[in-house]
């Protein structure tokens, strides 16, 4: 009964790629994210929608899309994939400011 | 602009004794602050958060925390540590965030905490 579920968890592509995550949170939550976590484990928001709006969007490269068809789905898709988007991806979601943030089990980007 | 320092990349200790992981903040205003751990190709995992009630803040898996406003501190201790306590843990604070619900959160560079049989 996942709260909040990503796919796929791994992922292995070449450069110049295109590819997209998925994610689902079946917790009810208005605000979802979407983290970064790179080879040295620093975890960074990169964008935040609240009832299917942007509303946080880091200095993140346009090759970057995010899309939130519902309020439980927030997909990332990524274009002309590069070398150093080699990371893990988490999804997250939260009921608002101040709560708990939820996240998911995390995707793993290798990019070759 | 609100930021995390953890002090200490790697902690080691001997299964049974205490476990300290330290975190210090900077924010303008009260903060929501949070820690996390994150076992090997796993998600992250909340452990416990304060939200200005209680100090002393009491979590999963025998984890409490301390928030110390003249320390500007909320470190993670356990009083005894077992073998599957070996993780990366995180503490984070909650950003101010501005109109709407942001609350997005704003991560230390994390700690290892490796335990020794």
């Amino acid at each position: 009964d996942t709260a909040v579920s990503q796919t796929p968890k791994y992922l292995v592509t070449q450069m110049g790629n295109d590819k997209s995550i998925k994610c689902e949170q079946n917790l009810g939550h208005d605000t979802m994210y979407w983290y970064k976590q790179d080879s040295k484990k620093f975890l960074k928001i990169m964008f935040s929608y609240n009832n299917k709006e942007l509303i946080i969007n880091e200095t993140v490269p346009n090759r970057f899309s995010p899309k939130s068809p519902d309020k439980a789905h927030l997909n990332l898709h990524i274009n002309s994939l590069e070398l150093g988007d080699s990371a893990v991806y988490f999804c997250a979601s939260s009921p608002g400011q101040g709560n708990t943030i939820y996240f998911g089990e995390g995707s793993w980007l290798t990019v070759v | 602009a609100q930021s995390v320092t953890q002090l200490g990349s790697h902690v080691s200790v001997s299964e049974g004794a205490l476990v300290l992981l330290r975190c210090n903040y900077s924010s303008s205003v009260p903060p929501y602050l949070f820690w996390y751990v994150q076992y090997p190709n796993q998600g992250l995992q909340l452990l416990l958060k304060y939200t200005s009630a209680a100090t002393l803040v009491k979590g999963i898996n025998g984890f409490e925390a301390e928030f110390k406003k003249s320390e500007t501190s909320f470190h993670l201790t356990k009083p005894s540590a077992h073998m599957s306590d070996a993780a990366e843990y995180f503490c984070a604070v909650s950003d101010e965030g501005g109109s709407g619900n942001t609350g997005k959160l704003i991560f230390g560079q994390g700690t290892t905490l490796q335990v020794k049989p």
